[in-house]
């Protein structure tokens, strides 16, 4: 069955780094999306893509954040300059198509910022 | 305006019995309302979604119930297993943009054998 698969599993990072999280979407599909949960809390939208374009982001998403599709596989989440309020559980999401499409997620990346 | 409520947070029920998980939502833009489970350590999996063009959609053991002039709507699961303990989201789009989800806080549902 086709999956969406994230990459580190785990990262531990100091205050102030730059943090990549890895996604490969399912391949067929067009939409993707990086959620966040923090420990304990509920999944927060932080951006969505399509056509090599953002097409939507919330308020969490500001100039620290920022998402690429390097190749027709990859999409990135870079977060420049990492804040202690940044550790969370990161999960990318894609979509077939928009509309009835069912939102896959991986199984996340867990960012740890001391 | 985009918030979902959800209730209770957490929730104790014996092997065999019914589970519900309620949420509210504020916003009658939203036109899709999926409810996803979630095991530690993993992402989120659709477990089953609705939309208002119905008041009920069963699956297996799994039913929502809508209520579109309350803005409601629950998750009932039937025959509860030690299997279903997780985390349950709700969560409500408009699905028409393709935009994103809002999730509801999650409940902690242990079902005890």
């Amino acid at each position: 069955e086709p999956e969406v698969t994230q990459t580190p599993s785990h990262q531990v990072t100091q205050m102030g780094q730059e943090v990549i999280l890895r996604c490969v979407p399912i391949s067929n599909h067009l939409y993707f999306y990086w959620y966040r949960q923090i420990l304990g809390q509920k999944v927060e939208f932080l951006v969505s893509f399509y056509n090599n374009e953002i097409s939507e982001k919330s308020e969490i998403f500001d100039d620290q954040f920022s998402v690429e599709r390097p190749d027709g596989s990859n999409f990135t989440l870079k977060i420049r300059s990492t804040k202690l309020e940044d550790s969370a559980m990161y999960f990318c999401a894609s979509r077939e198509t928009t509309g009835a499409g069912e939102l896959f997620f991986g199984e996340g990346s867990r960012l740890t910022v001391l | 305006q985009q918030q979902v409520k959800q209730s209770p947070q957490s929730l104790i029920v014996q092997k065999g019995g019914i589970s519900i998980i309620n949420c509210a939502y504020e916003n009658t833009a939203f036109d899709y309302f999926p409810w996803y489970q979630q095991f530690p350590g993993k992402g989120p999996a659709l477990l089953i979604a609705i939309r208002p063009d119905v008041s009920e959609k069963k699956e297996g053991r799994f039913t929502i119930s809508f209520n579109k002039s309350a803005k409601q709507f629950s998750l009932h699961i039937m025959d509860s297993q030690p299997g279903d303990s997780a985390t349950y989201f709700c969560a409500a789009s408009r699905e028409t943009s393709g935009s994103r989800l809002t999730f509801g806080e999650g409940t902690q549902l242990t079902v005890n054998p």
